[in-house]
């Protein structure tokens, strides 16, 4: 059974830091790309970046460019979100989601982590 | 960047058909996907490339795509389909980014 599960979401004030994980099982993981998604409190959903299934390729929305790096550990089943110099309005729940074998939709989904960017 | 718009709420009698659209340049070129989140829970993808469905899903659930539109059947709704409804697809670049729609209350009565 495929299963991702985030963690390390929580509270952090604004310009902070905060490192999310992805435990991914039940896949040979090493072969998906993956995506990171958010969705703000009552909002819809947001694409937020996305790397290849060996980590050379790698994209952004416009929104967190520049403040958030996004890698992997094939080794680990990993994958990971690292949030730099935080706003309010990064405040969400952030899913990780595997790519589908053809690309361009996300077949599996965590169940998030929610991220509160606040003083 | 791509934007998808959909409408933000469509009602549907149980048993009857409902059509959920997405309109968006990108859609003339890349399939969209669809996706079923109900309160507090992660987003289900219940339709994807041409007009499929994962392993699952039921058969009551349909997409099709025309010009910069894409659609989202479901024919005989059910309470349990009451969920927002979101589309997604490739930006027009045809790489990631990636675009979500606005999404679609379904509300059924």
């Amino acid at each position: 059974e495929v299963q991702l599960v985030e963690s390390g979401g929580g509270l952090v004030q604004p310009g902070g830091s905060l490192r999310l994980s992805c435990a991914a099982s039940g896949f040979t993981f090493s072969s998906y790309e993956m995506n990171w998604v958010r969705q703000a409190p009552g909002k819809g959903l947001e694409w937020v970046s996305y790397i290849s299934s060996s980590g050379s390729t790698i994209y952004y929305a416009d929104s967190v460019k520049g403040r958030f790096t996004i890698s992997r550990d094939n080794a680990k089943n990993s994958l990971y979100l690292q949030m730099n110099s935080l706003r309010a309005e990064d405040t969400a729940v952030y899913y990780c989601a595997r790519e589908g074998g053809k690309g361009g939709y996300f077949d599996y989904w965590g169940q998030g982590t929610l991220v509160t960017v606040s003083s | 960047s791509s934007e998808l718009t959909q409408d933000p709420a469509v009602s549907v009698a149980l048993g009857q058909t409902v059509r959920i659209t997405c309109q968006g340049d990108s859609l003339r070129s890349y399939y969209a996907s669809w996706y079923q989140q109900k309160p507090g829970q992660a987003p289900v993808l219940v339709i994807y490339g041409k007009n499929n469905r994962p392993s699952g899903i039921p058969d009551r659930f349909s997409g099709s795509s025309s010009g910069n539109t894409a659609s989202l059947t479901i024919t005989g709704a059910q309470a349990e389909d009451e969920a927002d409804y979101y589309c997604n697809s490739r930006d027009s670049s045809g790489n990631p980014p990636y675009v979500f729609g606005t999404g679609t209350k379904v509300t059924v009565l």
